[in-house]
């Protein structure tokens, strides 16, 4: 398996524009996580998905986010308009459902995203 | 609540000696715990995981961890340091209310001098 896919890896966007950061899971992980890594922060869990289906998204931080998955392979993250604090890297992980808590996750590479 | 502490932001170790990073959790039930690792500029790997099996657990690269729930601890231990061993490490614990969720640690930065 080609493990978590994120794409792309990185991206550099002027403020005010909208980005969209992508994402497909391991064959047969049917909970997806979105979470942004910043410095000050560290990881914060922003939404994740099981069978498609929005479980938690009470870490989006605004408005401005929204994610879908449409389905079992494949996820977006948007970001609209977006803001210099938003830069930050974000990465996709994987699990099978209800397991996630138990076995632990697969991450993606990452995007890290630069909004000037 | 639930918390983890990593009780260390950074440690810095001679290659060769050894390594100890040191995580202590709160929690009000058996959880599962985690370290994972994070290279620069790359994603998080998972390490090792202590699921209520044997409380001494083997990960990748030579690297262990014991659970001490009479501690409520599960520090990460690696007899000699490499280079490669160069990275961040996040403890991570189970979340009591969710079979999906985790709750990450700030992270410890490891530095391995030549």
């Amino acid at each position: 398996d080609a493990g978590v896919i994120q794409s792309p890896r990185h991206e550099v966007t002027e403020m005010g524009q909208e980005v969209t950061l992508r994402c497909k899971p391991i064959s047969g992980h049917n909970s997806l996580f979105w979470y942004r890594q910043t410095m000050m922060r560290g990881l914060e869990l922003l939404i994740y998905f099981n069978n498609n289906v929005p479980i938690d998204d009470s870490g989006m931080p605004e408005d401005r986010f929204s994610a879908k998955m449409p389905n079992a392979s494949f996820s977006t993250l948007k970001i609209q308009p977006s803001e210099p604090r938003d830069s930050a890297v974000y990465f996709c992980a994987s699990s099978e459902p209800g397991t996630g808590g138990r076995y632990g996750y697969t991450f993606g590479s990452g995007t890290r995203l630069t909004v000037v | 609540a639930q918390s983890v502490t990593q009780l260390d932001s950074h440690v810095s170790v001679s290659e060769g000696t050894p390594v100890l990073l040191r995580c202590n959790y709160s929690s009000s039930y058996s959880p599962s715990l985690f370290w994972y690792v994070q290279h620069p500029n790359k994603g998080l790997q998972l390490l090792l995981k202590y699921t209520s099996a044997a409380t001494l657990v083997k990960g990748i690269n030579g690297f262990e961890a014991e659970f001490k729930k009479s501690e409520t601890s599960f520090h990460l231990t690696k007899p000699s340091a490499h280079m490669s061993d160069a990275a961040e490490y996040f403890c991570v614990v189970s979340e009591e209310t969710s079979y999906d969720k985790v709750i990450f640690g700030p992270g410890t930065s490891l530095s391995v001098i030549p």
